[in-house]
């Protein structure tokens, strides 16, 4: 079955470490996105990226990077900058040109602080 | 600019009994919404879009929201709450031709036996 593979499910950061979230998807979607989740604020978004090698800063891209270099593929890093990485990662996909598809979500990673 | 709200944190319904989620919308141009489920520790759940047409949208899970434009509001349903669909519901707009969601804040369904 096609879908969206997040890795690894926990991750513990230490303090000054960059550490990266991977995503995978075999659904042959153009478009990809990083969301982070915190408590009572909803989902809110890190980086999206409509084709390979282009992406675009979201509304919180402080802190983390991201690359595209194949199409099934959208790593995050959280780097050293990010102050406060403690949240639950989610990362989703599309066809891009499909305004009214929904977005297909893989099962998140959650990350700590050691 | 462009934004969901979900006005309440929680929802407490009984098994049996219908319920709904609130969500309100502010989006210049014709709105693209939908609806979301979270399980603990589980990523979201496509449960059903409005894009455009009938008011009433059926979805998956015997869910149905409504869609209403002059209130600007699209509302969560489902006639009777099973206790299976304890979670958290996301409503959300998307903005621009970027496919970005905009998200509420999210309220939690409780159904009780």
């Amino acid at each position: 079955d096609g879908g969206i593979t997040q890795s690894p499910k926990y991750l513990f950061r230490k303090e000054g470490q960059n550490v990266t979230l991977s995503c995978e998807q075999n659904l042959n979607h153009d478009a990809m996105y990083w969301y982070r989740q915190d408590p009572g604020q909803g989902l809110r978004l890190i980086y999206y990226s409509q084709i390979v090698n282009d992406f675009q800063k979201g509304d919180i891209a402080e802190g983390y990077s991201v690359s595209r270099e194949k199409k099934e593929s959208f790593p995050l890093t959280v780097t050293s900058a990010q102050k406060n990485p403690t949240a639950f990662y989610l990362c989703a996909s599309r066809p891009f040109r499909a305004l009214n598809k929904p977005q297909h979500f893989g099962d998140g990673t959650r990350l700590s602080i050691l | 600019a462009q934004s969901v709200a979900q006005p309440e944190d929680q929802v407490n319904v009984a098994e049996g009994n219908p319920l709904t989620v609130k969500c309100t919308y502010s989006v210049s141009g014709n709105p693209y919404l939908f609806w979301y489920v979270q399980y603990p520790n589980r990523g979201l759940q496509f449960l059903l879009k409005y894009i455009t047409g009938d008011n009433l949208v059926k979805g998956s899970y015997g869910f149905e929201a409504e869609f209403n434009k002059s209130q600007t509001s699209f509302h969560l349903k489902k006639p009777s709450a099973l206790v299976s669909d304890s979670a958290l519901y996301f409503c959300a707009v998307e903005g621009s031709n970027t496919g970005k969601l905009i998200f509420g804040q999210g309220t939690t369904l409780q159904v009780k036996p």
